[in-house]
This record gives C-alpha cells, structure tokens and sequence, in this order.
C-alpha cells in the first residue's frame, strides 16, 4: 500500500536554527499538507501546496515558515528560526483531489527544539 | 472562525460495551467529515469518513451519523476490544483544501 514518508523522525535543534522537515507524498497525488501536532493537542493545519503554489495557510504559518516541492517527489516544510514554542510532532499529507477524498498522513517528524 | 468541538475528551468502557463520540462543526459549507485514529506516537490513520450528500455509513463495528441541519456527526464503536483504545479525532473539511480537527477523545477499553 503506498504511504506518505517523513524523515527524519525526530529532529533535535537549538532555538534560533534553522530546520527542514522532508517528505515524499503518495507519487500520482497533487495536493500535499502540513500539519503539526503539539504534544497532548489536536492536529493543526498549517499550509496546504497545489500546483507548485501555497494555496491556503493558516495563522500559525507565519514568515519563518516555508514549503517547497524541490524536484518531482519531496514535500518540504522549513523553518527559519526556530521557537521553543515549535516544539511539535509535524505530519505531512497528501491527497489525490482537494475535497471529499481521503487525505493520508506521514509517520510524523518529532521536532524538539531546545 | 472554523471550529470543531468534540465530546467527550476521556471515554472510558468495558470491553463488548459501545462508544459514541460526537463533533459538532461551525462551518455549513463544510462537506467531508474524516475520523482518525491515532495511537501514541503514530500518526493519525482514517478509520471511516462520511460525505455530505450521506446521513449515515457503516462499516463492520464502526458507524458514522451525520446531521447536517443541526452541524452534529458522531462515531459509534460497537462491541468495543482493548486494540480500540487511543484517541480519535473527529475532522471537518470546509470547501476548502484544510482538515478542521476536532480536539480529540482518548477511548479506554477495559478487557
């Protein structure tokens, strides 16, 4: 069954550095997400990409904040400086259509920052 | 704003028994509605969805009720197992690309 991958899975980083999340979204899918997670919260949306372009994000994706697909398969979500406050598991998504289908999630990438 | 709210945050049962969690959502444009289960430290998987043209769907233990007069949709677990305890979420998708997740139900099964 194909699945949506993350690396790495736990990411260590001193506040003020700078972090890139990967993932390779299911290959025939066009709509690619991040999510993130702090620890004992619900899943936040944070931005979603189609077409090589954000199409929507939420508050929390402010300017430190960035995604890009580089080549044909990686997902990327970087951040510049980063926060204790970005301490979070981030998961990465994608679907094949933008409404009323499934959207299937990565393993999730542990971001602690300290 | 776009909001889910779900009830209850802590489910506790004993094995056999039904579970009914339920979600309500704010935004009437909203049109797909997912339930995740998550299990600690794993990701969020799909474990049914209902769409908006549909009040109700089955599959094997698990239902999904939609009512979209009133914005409410449950998750009902028939015949409980202790492989069903973790936390659930309930999702709503505007007309929009985003999830709106609700803020989770830890379900305990007790064998």
């Amino acid at each position: 069954e194909p699945e949506v991958t993350q690396t790495p899975s736990h990411q260590v980083t001193q506040m003020g550095q700078e972090v890139i999340l990967r993932c390779v979204p299911i290959s025939n899918h066009l709509y690619f997400y991040w999510y993130r997670q702090i620890l004992g919260q619900k899943v936040e949306f944070l931005v979603s990409f189609y077409n090589n372009e954000i199409s929507e994000k939420s508050e929390i994706f402010d300017d430190q904040f960035s995604v890009e697909r580089p080549d044909g398969s990686n997902f990327t979500l970087k951040i510049r400086s980063t926060k204790l406050e970005d301490s979070a598991m981030y998961f990465c998504a994608s679907s094949g259509s933008r409404t009323n289908t499934e959207a299937f999630f990565g393993q999730g990438t542990r971001l602690t920052v300290v | 704003g776009e909001n889910v709210e779900q009830h209850p945050s802590t489910l506790s049962v004993q094995e056999g028994d039904s579970a009914v969690i339920k979600c309500t959502y704010s935004d009437s444009a909203s049109n797909y509605f997912p339930w995740y289960k998550q299990e600690l430290g794993k990701r969020p998987q799909l474990i049914i969805d209902i769409r908006s043209n549909v009040g109700e769907k089955k599959d094997q233990r698990i239902a999904v009720t939609l009512n979209k007069t009133a914005k409410h949709f449950s998750l009902h677990i028939t015949e409980t197992q202790p492989e069903d305890s973790a936390v659930y979420f309930c999702a709503a998708r505007p007309n929009t690309d985003k999830l709106i997740f609700g803020t989770g139900t830890r379900l305990q099964v007790f064998p």
